[in-house]
C-alpha cells in the first residue's frame, strides 16, 4: 500500500510569494492532517481535514488555508509569505475513525529567502 | 492552553543500557501517541495508548500511560544503536478528530 505522498519535497519561494503545497492520502483514508515543524516551535497543528470538510484547526494567521477533495486528496496554500514561514510541512492521514495513528508523509521543506 | 512536556530533551547512552522517557501533559485525556523521527525522515508511528493503565511493547519499547497522573512514559531496555532517533509524544486534544499536541521530542542518542 502505498504511503502518503507530499509533493514537491522542497520549495524555495521569495517573502510576499504565496505557495500550494500537495497532499496524496493513503488510499482509503478520509482525514488529512497538516502540522509545521520547525526547529524552535516543534511540530504545530495547522488543520485537519475530513470527507471534505475542515474539522479541526490551529492556531495559525489566516495566510494559511487548506482544502480537501472529493478523492481525499489535499492542498495547503500559504499567502503573501514571511521569513518565519520557512518550515518542513508534514501531511499526515488516517481513516478518520476515533483511536486511529496517524500516518505522516515524507514532509515539504519550504525555505523563504 | 494544553501543554505536553517531554524530558529529558536530549539523551545520550550506552548500548545495553535502559532508560525512560517522561511525557506529562496537562489536560485531561485518554489518548496518547508515541512517534519516532529519523534525521531528514518523516514520523513514525509507534504506540497508540487509549486507557488509563494501557501498555503496550514494541522489541525493546514500551510505553505505558497513567491519564490520572497525566503522565505517559517510553522505557527503552538494553538500548542498541538503531534505537538513535528523535521521540515525541503526542496528546489527542479533539476526542478522536485528529487533532494533536505534540511534546517537544527527546533525541536519543546511543553509543556502542
Amino acid at each position: 500500500k502505498a504511503g502518503v505522498t507530499q509533493t514537491p519535497r522542497y520549495l524555495i519561494k521569495t517573502r510576499g510569494q504565496q505557495v500550494t503545497l500537495s497532499c496524496s492520502p493513503i488510499s482509503g483514508h478520509r482525514s488529512v492532517s497538516w502540522y509545521q515543524q520547525t526547529p524552535g516551535q516543534g511540530l504545530q497543528f495547522l488543520f485537519e481535514y475530513f470527507s471534505e470538510t475542515q474539522r479541526n484547526k490551529g492556531n495559525f494567521p489566516g495566510r494559511f488555508s487548506g482544502r480537501q477533495f472529493s478523492n481525499s486528496r489535499s492542498e495547503m496554500n500559504v499567502s503573501t509569505l514571511e521569513l518565519g514561514d520557512s518550515a518542513l510541512y508534514l501531511c499526515a492521514s488516517s481513516p478518520g475513525q476515533i483511536n486511529s495513528p496517524l500516518h505522516f508523509g515524507n514532509g515539504t521543506r519550504l525555505t523563504v529567502t | 492552553e494544553l501543554k505536553v512536556e517531554q524530558n529529558p530533551l536530549f539523551l545520550s547512552m550506552q548500548e545495553g543500557k535502559n532508560y525512560t522517557i517522561y511525557c506529562n501533559y496537562s489536560t485531561t485525556s485518554d489518548r496518547l501517541y508515541w512517534y519516532r523521527q529519523d534525521p531528514g525522515k518523516s514520523l513514525e508511528s509507534l504506540f497508540v495508548l487509549l486507557s488509563n493503565g494501557a501498555v503496550k511493547q514494541e522489541g525493546r519499547l514500551m510505553a505505558s500511560l497513567d491519564t490520572k497522573a497525566r503522565l505517559s512514559t517510553l522505557h527503552i531496555t538494553a538500548a542498541v544503536h538503531d534505537l538513535s532517533a528523535t521521540y515525541f509524544c503526542a496528546v489527542d486534544v479533539s476526542q478522536g478528530a485528529q487533532k494533536l499536541v505534540f511534546g517537544q521530542g527527546t533525541r536519543l542518542t546511543i553509543n556502542p
